[in-house]
């Protein structure tokens, strides 16, 4: 059964700070990695999406990497702002082998705090 | 366009009430998840729906919780005499097929006194 993990739980940061949050799973035959954004009271905003095949996937001030082979995942935070404080989640896809790939297996989610 | 959303946005249930949530997804997607998230941790799989099919309700946590897609495109979960461990956010997400990036809603809160 596939296991998603979140370090830090929990970060607080001063503004302007570059920071890594790291994810990291036990089964490497994924399908895809997704990063997720999450402010209190509110759903899921996808922030960015790697595929298995791809190494790196960048938007913004955000960079996330993926390791398959190791089971890892970082998203780089350049920068960082008041607005980027909400919590992060990653989630995996399983690759598809005519049974349940749809299902997302999420972390726990690391919560940031960027302060002014 | 509209993306997926989700009604009522919060949802206070005495225990042993039954309650329904409804999520519209957005229109023309053929796939529909439910997802249960309990505090503090990630959201987890409930239910799966292609058109008005329910292909995978291995997820959820009892006979209680009882879902539906009668014509393809609003879902209802429906939780029978709620207990307080039921109190979570419950997630809907849409996709054009089950092999495309999932939509999330911005999630029911449902608090079971």
């Amino acid at each position: 059964k596939q296991e998603v993990t979140q370090i830090p739980a929990a970060l607080s940061v001063p503004e302007g700070e570059n920071l890594v949050l790291n994810c990291s799973f036990t089964d490497s035959a994924i399908y895809n990695l997704q990063w997720f954004r999450q402010d209190p009271g509110k759903g899921l905003t996808s922030l960015l999406l790697i595929q298995s095949s791809q190494r790196e996937q960048t938007s913004g001030r955000l960079n996330a990497s993926l390791d398959k082979s190791s089971g890892r995942s970082t998203l780089y935070i350049a920068a960082s702002q008041p607005g980027d404080s909400a919590t992060y989640l990653c989630a995996v896809r399983p690759i598809y082998s005519g049974g349940s790939n749809y299902k997302l297996t999420f972390g726990k989610g690391t919560l940031l705090t960027v302060n002014p | 366009g509209a993306g997926v959303s989700q009604s009522p946005r919060y949802k206070v249930a005495k225990r042993g009430q039954d309650v329904a949530l409804r999520c519209d997804p957005i229109s023309g997607h053929v796939s529909l998840f439910w997802y249960q998230q309990a505090l503090g941790q990630g959201p987890e799989f409930l239910t799966y729906f292609q058109n008005e099919a329910q292909l995978d309700k291995s997820g959820l946590p009892s006979d209680r919780f009882f879902a539906e897609r009668p014509e393809g495109s609003v879902s209802t979960l429906k939780i029978q005499r709620t207990q307080q461990e039921d109190s979570a956010v419950y997630l809907c997400a849409s996709s054009p097929t089950h092999l495309y990036e999932q939509y999330f809603g911005p999630g029911t809160r449902l608090t079971v006194t």
